[in-house]
């Protein structure tokens, strides 16, 4: 079945700074790829998606990026700032599965 | 997301009992989620239904039951199969194979 792996599991960057956070999935049927943010305790907010026909997506300081040949997609997010912090998931799904395979999520610490 | 309601907030369980997770949406969406969090990890799908009358099985259905006899509504029965119920549970729902909208969760801890 489909599987989507994200890299890294942790990552602490200054203020300022950028973050990408990778992800690589299995199936090359996969044509629906959206992330989430969590802060603590609270539940997964979507913050940007992209579909398969499409190979980058930008808002305002999010963009992604999918290379569909080489089955990946990656979260950009520039200049950050301390309310950044939170743990990021990937996914991925296609039109007719209804499921959404969720990636094992990227810690993200922003330092003041 | 504001469309999905989850109760109770937490939720205690004691030993040999049963307990239900209450999710309604009023999005109209058509398919509904149960997802299950555990501390420090990621999300694993308990059960999904694409339509009324109709659920499958996710990756950890073992020690859950659920029904669907409403659009609005998706319970989630933890039984006492299940023997770590210890978790965050996230409901979610979407129209079609769309974006998934996650309700408030529920925390479940163990007496």
């Amino acid at each position: 079945g489909e599987n989507v792996e994200q890299h890294p599991s942790t990552l602490s960057v200054q203020e300022g700074d950028s973050a990408v956070i990778k992800c690589t999935y299995s199936d090359s049927a996969s044509n629906y790829f959206p992330w989430y943010k969590q802060e603590l305790g609270k539940r997964p907010q979507l913050i940007i998606d992209i579909r398969s026909n499409v190979g980058e997506k930008k808002d305002q300081r999010i963009a992604v990026t999918l290379n569909k040949t080489a089955k990946h997609f990656s979260l950009h997010i520039t200049e950050t700032q301390p309310e950044d912090s939170a743990v990021y998931f990937c996914a991925a799904s296609w039109d007719s599965s209804y499921k959404l395979i969720f990636g094992s999520g990227t810690r993200l610490l922003v330092r003041p | 997301d504001g469309g999905i309601t989850q109760s109770p907030k937490y939720l205690f369980r004691k030993e040999g009992q049963n307990v239900t997770l209450s999710c309604e949406q009023n999005l109209n969406h058509d398919a509904m989620y149960w997802y299950r969090q555990d501390p420090g990890q990621g999300l694993r799908l308990i059960y999904y239904s694409q339509i009324v009358n109709d659920f499958q099985k996710g990756d950890i259905a073992e020690g859950y039951s659920v029904s669907r006899e409403k659009k609005e509504s998706f319970p989630l029965t933890v039984t006492s199969a299940q023997k770590n119920p210890t978790a965050f549970y996230l409901c979610a729902s979407s129209t079609g194979g769309e974006t998934q909208y996650f309700g408030p969760g529920t925390r479940l801890l163990v007496l």
